[in-house]
């Protein structure tokens, strides 16, 4: 069956513009997590949804990143103003439920600002 | 909070070699431990995972164990595969926290 989907793949964006990327879960998996993976460390948690809650965002670095799932499944990461530091990969993964359950990884956005 | 250290790469094999990974955790509860893999030009994939004490998983023929006395979950493998280059992520997730943390990775490469 399909895997989680993400897109764009890759977006590069001037400082200063809004960008925002989109996460197709797999079908029917009620949690959803956002990580944000810099160049040669490891994801790094941003925020948490089960179904359209938004459980967990203390991993959100500003208040100029903003995530959403009104519908509990396509989830939407928005950055505003993005700056230098906002660029690496964006990773989306979702579980059946809970952290017990696998978490399926998307392919990844890589997002860079000039 | 919680803190996942991992063996620092790069690390090259020999084909049929030994491997171990190593990798130590620190956490306030008691979470479940995962290996994931990224092969290149692909994305992350769980390997093993174990949820208690003195669990081991197993998958394509590594292994790890859930130490508590050490918090450590080493990855093995008795003999390694040049298919297995990759890069391998250790991870906790605490109970009913949702988010994994996750090491740096470690890259291996197996040559024939």
């Amino acid at each position: 069956g399909a895997g989680v989907s993400q897109s764009p793949r890759y977006k590069v964006a001037k400082r200063g513009q809004d960008v925002a990327l989109r996460c197709d879960p797999i079908s029917g998996h009620v949690s959803l997590f956002w990580y944000q993976q810099a160049l040669g460390q490891g994801p790094e948690f941003l925020t948490y949804f089960q179904n359209e809650a938004q459980l967990d965002k203390s991993g959100l670095p500003s208040d100029r990143f903003f995530a959403e799932r009104p519908e509990g499944s396509v989830s939407t990461l928005k950055i505003q103003r993005t700056q230098q530091e906002d660029s690496a990969v964006y990773l989306c993964a979702s579980s059946l439920k809970g952290i017990d359950y696998e978490q399926y990884f998307g392919p990844g956005t890589r997002l860079t600002v000039t | 909070g919680d803190s996942v250290t991992q063996m620092e790469g790069p690390v090259t094999l020999s084909e049929e070699a030994f491997l171990t990974i190593n990798c130590t955790y620190t956490a306030t509860g008691y979470p479940s431990l995962f290996w994931y893999v990224q092969y290149p030009g692909e994305g992350l994939q769980l390997l093993l995972k174990a949820t208690k004490a003195d669990d081991k998983g197993s998958n394509k023929g590594f292994e790890a164990t859930y130490r508590k006395e050490t918090t450590s979950f080493h990855l093995e493998k008795g003999s390694v595969q040049v298919s297995d280059s990759a890069v391998y992520f250790c991870a906790l997730s605490e109970t009913n926290a949702g988010k994994s943390t996750f090491g740096d990775g470690t890259t291996l490469t197996v040559k024939p």
